[in-house]
């Protein structure tokens, strides 16, 4: 079985502040790695996905990903966050048999001004 | 380009009877998956569609069910209707069911069952 946890309910952080949401899972082999992300009434747009190769995966809007496969981690990044990156983050798993995709609980992000 | 659609948008039915969600892959896309996200959780897969079959399920009971059209297009069905039915359900297109092909998600339909 697969399971992605995403330990913090919520993240709070200032505009122009590092944002990091984090992110762990448990799959046996090799796993494949997704953040989406979702607006207020709105399904789940792809920001970014880790396949294999390089560990630190570049995505949309400014986000990037590290891939850890010794503390099994995938914690989302951006450097600079902006108002508009306020939302609701899921981190997703597949492995085997095709691409089905495993969520986490979900994170919420607001970024004050 | 248009990307996956999804109908109704929203849908309020009444415990015991079936309803039928529509939805439509993004162009060149052939496998449609489907998912249940009730509030405050995070989306669960429900059974994917490719070449007109289901292909796999998650943990769900055989009220759900689907079926997937010549054109790629999918319907979700779900009968006798309970209350913990009430979920956002979002179709998923994606080229192709293979390992690692990221998934493209529709607005959604809200369901409610009173």
């Amino acid at each position: 079985a697969q399971s992605v946890a995403q330990p913090e309910d919520q993240v709070n952080v200032a505009e122009g502040n590092p944002l990091t949401v984090k992110c762990t899972y448990s799959v046996s082999g090799n796993p494949y790695l997704f953040w989406y992300v979702q607006y207020p009434n709105r399904g789940l747009q792809f920001l970014l996905k880790y396949i294999t190769g390089d560990n630190l995966v570049k995505g949309s809007y400014g986000f990037e990903a590290e891939f850890n496969k010794s503390q099994t981690s995938f914690h989302l990044k951006k450097p600079s966050a902006l108002v508009s990156d306020s939302a609701l983050y899921f981190c997703a798993v597949s492995r085997g048999g095709g691409n089905k995709l495993t969520f986490g609980g979900g994170t919420r992000v607001l970024v004050k001004p | 380009d248009a990307g996956v659609t999804q109908s109704p948008t929203h849908l309020i039915k009444t415990r015991g009877q079936q309803v039928t969600l529509r939805c439509s892959p993004k162009s060149g896309h052939d496998t449609v998956s489907w998912y249940q996200q009730a509030l405050g959780q995070g989306p669960q897969f429900i059974f994917q569609y490719y070449e007109e079959e289901e292909r796999q399920r998650g943990n769900f009971p055989d009220r759900f069910s689907g079926h997937q059209f010549p054109n790629y297009s999918s319907e979700l069905n779900v009968n006798a209707l309970l209350l913990g039915d009430s979920a956002l359900y979002l179709c998923a297109s994606s080229l192709g069911s293979g390992f690692g092909y990221e998934q493209y998600f529709g607005p959604g339909t809200r369901l409610t069952v009173t």
